[in-house]
């Protein structure tokens, strides 16, 4: 089976462009997670997605978006890129379990921004 | 949100050594897992461990959820084992999201 696949691996852009990166789940898997990883922290989070509703969002500004297909595969939007947008995206694709709560997490191998 | 600590921040062992990284968080969870993150950024996942002890191998993981805290041990270390070690937990109350410590850097010299 593959795992949660992430496009593209790299990417360059200019400020005030915008990017959309994208992510494709685990098989079976409903619901997808975005977070941003600047160098030397630990990821934060963007936003989550369950079968194509926006089910939590972080502490990011509107030129972040995303949404979610019918075949569960994600995009993440963001308009007016700026410098410090620059960081690690990652995918991340779980379940939900009883109660609502989240079935273990797994991530994709990233795609890396980079704002000049 | 929830808060999560994680101790030491970095640490260099030898290899053939063990080891013990530390999370702590300041409110109930669901969810708490252990990934180490590798040098091209891949999250490899460790244990999904909300409460109890599991052991993979040289890893182990417990998680003692009514005192807020959970240990990673690894044992023998070996070279390969170089990386990031990271905790995120997920709050019962809240947002339905990990949360991520800032990690502990392991460097495992031969």
């Amino acid at each position: 089976d593959a795992g949660v696949t992430q496009s593209p691996t790299h990417l360059i852009k200019t400020r005030g462009q915008h990017v959309t990166l994208r992510c494709s789940p685990i098989s079976g898997h409903k619901s997808v997670s975005w977070y941003q990883q600047v160098l030397g922290q630990g990821p934060q989070f963007i936003f989550q997605y369950y079968e194509k509703e926006e089910r939590g969002r972080g502490n990011f500004p509107d030129r972040f978006s995303a949404r979610q297909f019918p075949n569960y595969s994600s995009e993440l939007n963001v308009n007016a890129l700026l410098l410090g947008d620059s960081a690690l995206y990652l995918c991340a694709s779980s379940g939900l379990g009883l109660a609502g709560v989240n079935t273990e997490a797994f991530f994709g191998q990233g795609t890396r921004l980079t704002v000049v | 949100g929830i808060q999560v600590e994680q101790s030491p921040p970095d640490l260099i062992l030898q290899e053939g050594a063990n080891s013990t990284l530390r999370c702590n968080f300041s409110d109930s969870v669901n969810n708490l897992q252990w990934f180490h993150q590798n040098p091209w950024g891949q999250l490899i996942n460790l244990f999904y461990i909300p409460s109890g002890t599991k052991q993979n191998g040289r890893l182990s993981a417990t998680t003692v959820a009514t005192e807020r805290y959970s240990l990673l041990y690894i044992s023998s270390s070996q070279t390969t084992d170089s990386g990031v070690y990271f905790c995120a937990v997920e709050s019962q109350t809240g947002a339905n999201n990990l949360f991520f410590g800032t990690g502990t850097r392991l460097t495992v010299i031969p």
